[in-house]
């Protein structure tokens, strides 16, 4: 079975744009989670997707949005970027999500904003 | 709110000798525990987890890990550590009680194995 997919692998971008992620579950997953990681925070829960409803969300600004496609296949937004976004972006998907499952991660997006 | 501990920023072990990275988490009900490694420039690659029962879990390239409730410990072992096994390591935890697909992480540990 193919992994995760992330896309694209790599994105430059400046301040005050707006940027889009896309994430391709592994196929028959239906969870799908975003998380940021940064060498200061660490690891950080963005939000949770499930049949294209957003189910989860963690602590971060409205300026962070994402959904979710009838083929699970989810996307997040990032709106107004600041530097402090610069990140790299991890995409994980499960079965269902419950607590029980292992998430899967895929390779990341990392996002540079200068 | 349910929290992991990695206490050590990093661990320095010779190619042969056993590893240990250790791990301690805090939550209100009953842990489902992970470790994930990551190499350079790479996702997040599973390596094992504690559901139930057993509380020595085997996983993926040789690593175990030990759950010990009275602890609140899942430390991470090796018999015999390899140079490939450089890597950042992440321990993280779910519990009944958070949202559905939550992990919560420790900060990592990143390994050192040396020749």
């Amino acid at each position: 079975k193919a992994g995760v997919t992330q896309t694209p692998r790599y994105l430059i971008k400046t301040r005050g744009q707006q940027v889009t992620l896309s994430c391709s579950p592994i196929s028959g997953h239906r969870s799908v989670s975003w998380y940021q990681q940064t060498p200061g925070q660490g690891l950080q829960f963005l939000f949770e997707y499930f049949s294209e409803t957003q189910r989860n969300k963690g602590n971060f600004p409205g300026r962070f949005s994402g959904r979710q496609f009838s083929n699970s296949r989810s996307e997040m937004n990032v709106s107004t970027l600041e530097l402090g976004d610069s990140a790299l972006y991890l995409c994980a998907s499960s079965l269902v999500g419950v607590e029980q499952e292992t998430q899967y991660f895929g390779p990341g997006t990392r996002l540079l904003v200068l | 709110a349910q929290s992991v501990a990695q206490p050590e920023d990093q661990v320095n072990v010779a190619e042969g000798n056993p590893l240990t990275v250790k791990c301690t988490y805090s939550v209100s009900g009953n842990p489902y525990l992970f470790w994930y490694v990551q190499y350079p420039n790479r996702g997040l690659q599973f390596l094992l987890k504690y559901i139930t029962g057993d509380n020595l879990v085997k996983g993926s390239y040789g690593f175990e890990a030990e759950f010990n409730k009275s602890q609140t410990s899942f430390h991470l072992k090796k018999p015999s550590a390899l140079v490939s096994d450089s890597a950042l390591y992440f321990c993280a935890v779910r519990d009944l009680n958070s949202g559905y697909s939550t992990l919560t992480f420790g900060k990592g540990t990143m390994l050192l194995v040396s020749p």
